[in-house]
């Protein structure tokens, strides 16, 4: 595709239920990366990865988030058992593969809303 | 430990003032300094980076940035600011060891008519 697709666009879950947010990044770009951001804030780090691993998962709140990426394309970011300060919009990027000199590139988010 | 940071939670500015917006960074290697825009309920915007070469870089809409490495700075500028240049900056700094991009909190220009 042309850019970073991210789904569900928006996403309403209860408490306690777990949640899966997909990304697609730009086809050819191994550099993937996961961001929260909460109202109007900053963005926080969650994960990257440089192909289907992931250096740092430093950036991870809980145990209770995990995230995976297959055939170095489509990542998935599961929260369980979701609690309401999960609430945020997270945001996924790609990077150019050859370098780390390139910018990375945003999808539009997945809106989480924990009620 | 790469961090970066945005000293100005909100920069306000006359229309066709210049503005600047501050961003300071830490890295252990040589940094990769990137700056975004985002606007109300829309995703992040490329608009520059410092990757190596000359100091001052030039972006999309007419900003551009100045890398200082003696104050490990790297500030985003106009000349003449629009109203339409409303929105959230982000700098982003990035070790040229590594692919771990971090963000600074984030500063909220606005431009007044």
């Amino acid at each position: 595709g042309a850019g970073v697709s991210q789904s569900p666009s928006n996403k309403v879950t209860e408490k306690g239920k777990d949640v899966e947010l997909r990304c697609d990044p730009i086809s050819g770009h191994t550099a993937l990366y996961w961001y929260r951001q909460s109202l109007g804030q900053g963005l926080e780090f969650l994960i990257y990865f440089q192909g289907n691993s992931a250096p740092d998962k430093s950036g991870l709140p809980s145990d209770r988030f995990s995230a995976e990426r297959t055939g170095g394309s489509v990542s998935t970011l599961t929260i369980q058992r979701t609690q309401q300060e999960d609430s945020a919009v997270y945001l996924c990027a790609s990077s150019l593969s050859w370098s780390t000199r390139g910018e990375a590139f945003f999808g539009q988010g997945t809106r989480l809303t924990v009620v | 430990a790469q961090s970066v940071a945005q000293p100005e939670d909100q920069v306000n500015v006359a229309e066709g003032n210049p503005l600047t917006v501050k961003c300071t960074y830490s890295v252990s290697g040589n940094p990769y300094l990137f700056w975004y825009v985002q606007y109300p309920n829309r995703g992040l915007q490329f608009l520059l980076k410092y990757i190596t070469g000359d100091n001052l870089v030039k972006g999309s809409y007419g900003f551009e940035a100045e890398f200082n490495k003696s104050q490990t700075s790297f500030h985003l500028k106009k000349p003449s600011a629009l109203v339409s240049d409303s929105a959230l900056y982000f700098c982003a700094v990035r070790d040229d060891s590594s692919y771990k991009l971090i963000f600074g909190s984030g500063t909220r220009l606005l431009v007044r008519p």
